[in-house]
C-alpha cells in the first residue's frame, strides 16, 4: 500500500528562521511527487512537481528536493505570509493519475 | 479565468437527508476527483472520473454517489448512508499530462445539524 508521511505535524518559526519540512514515501513506481500549500478554508494551491531523485525546484523562499525515499521543502528566511499547511502527495504509475496525500505540516511563522 | 468552482461554500445537512455538492470546471480537463479532508488527516479519495459517463470508486466511496454527464461537471451526492459526513470536501481536476498535479476548487464545508 502506498504511504506518505509528513513531519513534523506542526512547526512554529520566527520570521527569518529557516527550516525544512519532510515528506517520506513508500510507493511502487513513483511517477511524481507534488507539494501544495493550503490556507485555512481554501483548496490546496500547487507549488512543485518533482519526478526523479536529485531533482530540485525553487520558488521565492521555497526549495523542494527529492531523494529515492523522501522529499524536503526548505523554507529560507520565512515571512508571516508563508504560514499555511503544506501538503505532500505522490502519484504512481498506472494509477489513473490519482494522488495519495500526506496529512500535512501546519507552518506558523511569527513576526 | 479558468478554474474550478465548487458550491455552496457551506452546507448543512439534517439527519437522513441527501445533499449534492456542485463542482464545475472550465479548464477542459479530462479527469476529475472528489476528496474528503478531516482535521489532522490527509485528503482521502472518494470518487474519480477520467472521461464522461465513467467513474470509479476511491478509498472511501461508501455513502457517496457521483455522476459525470458532462466534461465540465462532476457533482457529488452525500447520501443518508454516510454516517459521518461532516468534513471539508474538495473537488479537483487534471489534464492528460498531469504534470501540474491537480487544480483544486475552494471547497465545500458540510456540517450535519
Amino acid at each position: 500500500e502506498d504511504q506518505v508521511t509528513q513531519s513534523p505535524e506542526a512547526l512554529r518559526l520566527q520570521e527569518g528562521e529557516s527550516s525544512s519540512l519532510n515528506c517520506s514515501y513508500t510507493v511502487s513506481g513513483l511517477r511524481g511527487l507534488f507539494w501544495y500549500r493550503q490556507d485555512p478554508g481554501k483548496g490546496p494551491e500547487f507549488l512543485f512537481t518533482l519526478y526523479s531523485a536529485g531533482e530540485e525546484k525553487e520558488k521565492e523562499r521555497l526549495k523542494a528536493t527529492l531523494t529515492k525515499k523522501e522529499s524536503f521543502l526548505h523554507i529560507t528566511a520565512p515571512k508571516p505570509e508563508d504560514s499555511a499547511t503544506y501538503l505532500c502527495a505522490v502519484q504512481v504509475g498506472g494509477s489513473a493519475r490519482q494522488l495519495t496525500f500526506g496529512s500535512g505540516t501546519q507552518l506558523t511563522v511569527l513576526p | 479565468d479558468g478554474g474550478i468552482t465548487q458550491s455552496p461554500k457551506y452546507l448543512f445537512r439534517k439527519e437522513g437527508q441527501n445533499v449534492t455538492l456542485s463542482c464545475e470546471q472550465n479548464l477542459n480537463h479530462d479527469a476529475m476527483y472528489w476528496y474528503r479532508q478531516d482535521p489532522g488527516q490527509g485528503l482521502r479519495l472518494i470518487y474519480y472520473s477520467q472521461i464522461v459517463n465513467d467513474f470509479q470508486k476511491g478509498d472511501i466511496a461508501e455513502g457517496y454517489s457521483v455522476s459525470r454527464e458532462k466534461k465540465e461537471s462532476f457533482p457529488l451526492t452525500v447520501t443518508s448512508a454516510q454516517k459521518n459526513p461532516t468534513a471539508f470536501y474538495l473537488c479537483a481536476s487534471t489534464s492528460g499530462t498531469g504534470g501540474y498535479g491537480y487544480t483544486f476548487g475552494s471547497g465545500t464545508r458540510l456540517t450535519v445539524v
